[in-house]
């Protein structure tokens, strides 16, 4: 029930292009769902982050969608760029104790 | 957002030594994590580090193998004791702070 999964684990999107990463949890208890970028040989980084009173939130190219019937949320994004290129990790958690619960990643190629 | 540094970023160390990282962040912050993150894999969290109270551990992890030290509310170490090759991983300090939680740039460490 404290599980995130997280898919696909590799993801090859052209130049231009939309990239979606999907997470599915379980806990109903959650409340903070952030998506963090990792560069190698980099921590993460928090990239963008929602809480299940909206369904989306956009910043910049990065949106996220959240379906909180479903218990699933998403990282799209537009016009993805070889900057891009990067491991992304959806997590989760309840508010009360900050202690993430992480996906598993996904390895995002932009191709030129 | 806190700006974190870790020290050292990297180390190569043998069988049987122990090393302390050290974690220092810009701003007084409560709660600080130390995070485990094995070659390609997602990050697992070690223990919670709270100012002024013994650190909290999570499963598989024992304060004689990652003695933590907190002294004050922008600093923390983790040591990773009696090191096998098992424990080579990247090793990140985080911060909760309002958003986040953040994370430092992480200590790469090889046993060898």
């Amino acid at each position: 029930q404290q599980q995130v999964k997280q898919s696909p684990q590799s993801l090859i999107v052209q130049k231009g292009g939309i990239s979606i990463i999907n997470c599915a949890y379980e806990n109903t208890a959650f409340d903070y769902f952030p998506w963090y970028q990792q560069f190698p040989g980099k921590g993460p980084a928090l990239l963008i982050a929602i809480r299940p009173d909206v369904s989306e939130k956009k910043e910049g190219r990065f949106t996220i969608s959240f379906n909180k019937s479903a218990k699933q949320f998403s990282l799209h994004i537009m016009d993805s760029q070889p900057g891009d290129s990067a491991t992304y990790f959806c997590a989760a958690s309840m508010d009360s104790n900050y202690q993430l619960i992480w996906g598993a990643g996904t390895k995002l190629i932009i191709k030129p | 957002s806190a700006v974190i540094s870790q020290k050292p970023s990297r180390d190569i160390c043998q069988r049987g030594t122990s090393l302390t990282i050290q974690c220092q962040v810009d701003s007084q912050v409560t709660m600080m994590f130390w995070y485990r993150q094995q070659p390609g894999q997602s990050l697992t969290l070690i223990a919670t580090a709270n100012q002024g109270s013994e650190a909290t551990y999570e499963s598989g992890f024992v304060i004689d193998k990652f003695p933590i030290s907190r002294p004050n509310l922008t600093f923390s170490t983790l040591t990773v004791s009696n090191m096998s090759p098992e424990d080579s991983s990247i090793y990140l300090c985080s911060v909760k702070d309002g958003n986040g939680p953040f994370f430092g740039p992480g200590t790469r460490l090889t046993v060898l």
